[in-house]
């Protein structure tokens, strides 16, 4: 079945330094979508992205998609303390309604 | 306001003792799902639903029963909970199945002794 791999699983960083999460996915995907988890909170939709080669940005945040829709990237410049929490990648598989989620990074910020 | 919400928020129970999680939503979203979070594992899906009536195992489905009998309500239910079903819960929705964003509940901590 479809796996979706993420890493790394933590990372700790500076106040102000950047963050880049990876996610992997073993098939090709329909399209990708990324979420945010607040320590305590549930999983918050951040983006869709749907081409190949797509880059979508957000203020701080640059989401890519690969060119072969495999694989996807969450880059945060300049972090701050409201960055903190765990950031989820979730691939899609064509003609599949399922959303299969990346294990997850785990983000904490050095004040 | 439009929300998911999930009941309840927490529960200790026993091995055996039957159980459900209630789970709503306001939005008349077509498609629901259950997930189950545990730490190093992530988001795993144990049940998605694409309308009233039709339902589909997600990848981990064993030990647990859903039903859709109305659009807006989409219960979880464990016949006979065993300790590794301990974990965090939470029910999402989206308007369909396909490309729509998931709306998620605020999660069911649930401890099976």
């Amino acid at each position: 079945g479809q796996q979706v791999m993420q890493i790394p699983q933590y990372q700790h960083v500076q106040e102000g330094e950047d963050f880049t999460t990876y996610c992997n996915s073993s098939t090709t995907l329909s399209n990708i979508q990324w979420y945010k988890q607040r320590p305590g909170g549930h999983p918050v939709f951040l983006i869709q992205l749907v081409k190949s080669g797509e880059v979508k940005k957000q203020k701080r945040l640059t989401f890519q998609f690969g060119e072969a829709k495999k694989n996807s990237s969450l880059h945060i410049t300049a972090t701050q303390t409201t960055d903190v929490g765990t950031y989820f990648c979730a691939g899609r598989n064509f003609g599949n309604e399922k959303l299969t989620f990346g294990t997850g990074t785990r983000l904490t910020i050095i004040p | 306001e439009a929300q998911v919400t999930q009941n309840p928020r927490y529960l200790i129970t026993v091995t055996g003792k039957k159980l459900t999680v209630t789970c709503s939503q306001n939005m008349n979203h077509e498609y629901m799902s259950w997930y189950r979070q545990d730490p190093g594992l992530g988001l795993r899906q144990i049940y998605y639903s694409m309308n009233v009536e039709v339902t589909d195992k997600g990848d981990v489905p064993e030990g647990y029963k859903v039903s859709r009998k109305e659009k807006r309500n989409f219960p979880l239910i464990l016949e006979s909970p065993s300790p590794n079903q301990t974990s965090l819960y939470f029910c999402a929705s989206s308007v369909t199945a396909g490309e729509s964003t998931q709306y998620f509940g605020p999660g069911t901590r649930l401890t099976v002794l």
